[in-house]
């Protein structure tokens, strides 16, 4: 059972590149999470899937797209990629709203 | 808007001390609260997880509460040690059609040996 696994682990990026990242969990959980996390800002949502076939924005979408590929995966594109995207991004997932939410190890990404 | 603050930003004790680690939200409409810890450079762990209607959970040396009226929770470390150091988030997730989860900024935790 590897929980919730995020690929790539580092990336660096030139600014206006494109890349996707990927997110998949085993635990058979209904809702995925991109979160980004930056010093002083805590964690911030990004997008969200409540469940397979849905996603809503989050705080801070501007610059992405998601898609829920199965109930499994989830992943993040950053189009155009701008240094304001440098940051540690985590995806999440939890089972039910009772439940804990569990993260991934996250994508350190560094836009240049 | 919901929002989620945690005090100390920063704490140092020596190996040993109890310790309280400090949370407080703005809005009472919460369907639970969850205590994470975060190692340098790591995802984060989930340590405990508080349903709105419960005042405490229990998992080893932790003990977490929350008083919803008045808008805390506290993370209760029995006994430190270094391994213990680590950043401590607390999340609260909103009872609204979003049921998102807002993160408080963190406690950064020392435990000297």
């Amino acid at each position: 059972n590897a929980g919730v696994t995020q690929t790539p682990k580092f990336q660096v990026l030139k600014t206006g590149q494109s890349m996707t990242l990927q997110c998949a969990q085993d635990m058979n959980h209904n809702s995925m999470y991109w979160y980004r996390q930056d010093p002083g800002m805590g964690l911030r949502l990004i997008y969200y899937s409540a469940s397979e076939g849905t996603t809503d924005k989050g705080e801070v979408p501007n610059g992405y797209n998601v898609s829920r590929l199965n109930k499994r995966e989830f992943s993040l594109r950053l189009e155009s990629a701008a240094p304001s995207q440098t940051s540690v991004y985590f995806c999440a997932s939890i089972l039910r709203l009772a439940h804990e939410q569990y993260f991934g190890p996250g994508t350190r990404l560094t836009v240049t | 808007k919901q929002e989620v603050t945690q005090i100390p930003a920063a704490l140092s004790v020596p190996e040993g001390e109890n310790l309280v680690l400090n949370c407080s939200f703005t809005d009472s409409a919460i369907y639970n609260l969850q205590w994470f810890r975060q190692d340098p450079g790591k995802g984060l762990t989930s340590l405990l997880l508080i349903q709105s209607s419960q005042r405490e959970q229990t998992s080893g040396r932790l003990n977490a509460s929350l008083d919803k009226s008045s808008g805390r929770s506290t993370l209760y470390i029995a006994a430190s040690q270094p391994g213990d150091s680590a950043t401590y988030l607390c999340a609260v997730r909103q009872r609204d059609s979003s049921y998102k989860l807002i993160f408080g900024s963190g406690t950064r935790l020392l435990v000297r040996p």
